[in-house]
Order: C-alpha cells, then structure tokens, then sequence
C-alpha cells in the first residue's frame, strides 16, 4: 500500500544535539511538507518542497533544516538553534500543489531533555 | 493573509446526538476548502473537502457546505458514535498552485455512550 513512512514515531535528544526526523512516500507524490504541532496551535508550516531540489520556507523554518534530494524522500533536521523543538512533526505530501488533499505520516513525537 | 477559525472545544456529546463545528475563514480570491481528522497519536487525514461555492463535501456521514457569502464550511453530522471522537481540523487552500494550506486550531470532540 501506498503512504508516507515517519521514523521515528518517538525520539528523546538532549538539549542542544541536532537531530534529523525521516519522511519517506511511495505516492510518487511531487510535493512534500513539514508541520510543527503543538497543543492548542493548530498546525504551523516550517518547509515545503515543490519538486526535488527545491524547498521554501514556511511561517517557522528558524532552527530547522531540510533537504530533497529525492523525490521519495524529505527529511527534517531540528538543529540546536530551535528554542523550542519538543513538539510533534507531522510529514506530509500532495500530488501537486494540495487540491486533492494531503497525505499524512503518522508523526514522530520529538522530546528534548 | 489567509486564516481559518474555528469553534473551540473541548465538545463533548452523547452517542447519536447531532454535531456541528463551526468553520470561517479569510482568504483572497477562491480557497479550497477541507476539513481533516486527526485520532489519538497519528497523523491527519482528509475527511471531506469543496472547491467552490455551494459545492457539498461529504464523506462516513459528516458533510460541509461551502458558504462564499458568510465565509464558512460548517461540519455537520447527524448522529455521532464513539468512534467519531478525534480532532477535527478546518484548513483552506487559496487557490491553484498554493501549496500552503492554513489549518485551524484544531477542536476536539468527545463523544460519551
């Protein structure tokens, strides 16, 4: 079946390590995004990547990295600038620019200690 | 800028009884709009969704009609179950080739046998 695959669904890292959350599709989906949730917030965008090699900026990339380097593949790496990384990560993609939908991963819960 | 709003919750309601969740949004030109569940410790999924005005979205009994003139996308359903309780999220795509869909804050239902 088809879907997107986040590992870990928990991760713990001390403070001020970089850690690097996995997102894999198999929806030959061109558009991956990152969300950041947390309680009472709603869902905040921090990257978005229309087509391999290419990613923006959403309303919160400070402290966050990515890459595409492949289509099936869109990583999230929180680095030790985040002031607040503790939160949940969501990956998601869309065939193109979303009008049909998005898929989701099923998260990766990031504690920082 | 673009917003959804959505009714806060908690919302608690018996089995069977009717719902309704409040929906507004801002948008420039002609949003997509959709609404999403999120279960317990996973990720979203698209529960419904409308394009343009008047058009119905429905989907496992829950249903949203897209108001131009009052700026709203209100879920409905008539008799809920258990298995409904989750977070419901509102969001709208503005426009083709947006690629940035804006969520509401999320309002968690309840629903008690």
């Amino acid at each position: 079946d088809g879907g997107i695959t986040q590992s870990p669904k928990y991760l713990f890292r001390k403070e001020g390590q970089n850690v690097t959350l996995s997102c894999e599709q198999n929806l030959n989906h061109d558009a991956m995004y990152w969300y950041r949730q947390d309680p009472g917030q709603g869902l905040r965008l921090i990257y978005y990547s229309q087509i391999v090699n290419d990613f923006q900026k959403g309303d919160i990339a400070e402290g966050y990295s990515v890459s595409r380097e492949k289509k099936e593949s869109f990583p999230l790496t929180v680095t030790s600038a985040q002031k607040n990384p503790t939160a949940f990560y969501l990956c998601a993609s869309s065939i193109d620019g979303g009008g049909d939908g998005y898929t989701f991963g099923s998260g990766t819960r990031l504690t920082v200690v | 800028g673009n917003s959804v709003t959505q009714m806060e919750g908690p919302v608690t309601l018996s089995e069977e009884a009717f719902l309704t969740i409040n929906c507004t949004y801002t948008a420039t030109g002609y949003p997509s709009l959709f609404w999403y569940v999120q279960y317990p410790g996973e990720g979203l999924q698209l529960l419904l969704k409308a394009t343009k005005a008047d058009d119905k979205g429905s989907n496992k009994g829950f249903e949203a009609t897209y108001r131009k003139e009052t700026t709203s996308f209100h879920l409905e359903k008539g008799s809920v179950q258990v298995s409904d309780s989750a977070v419901y999220f509102c969001a709208l795509l503005s426009g083709a080739g947006s690629y940035q869909l804006t969520f509401g804050k999320g309002t968690k239902l309840s629903v008690i046998p």
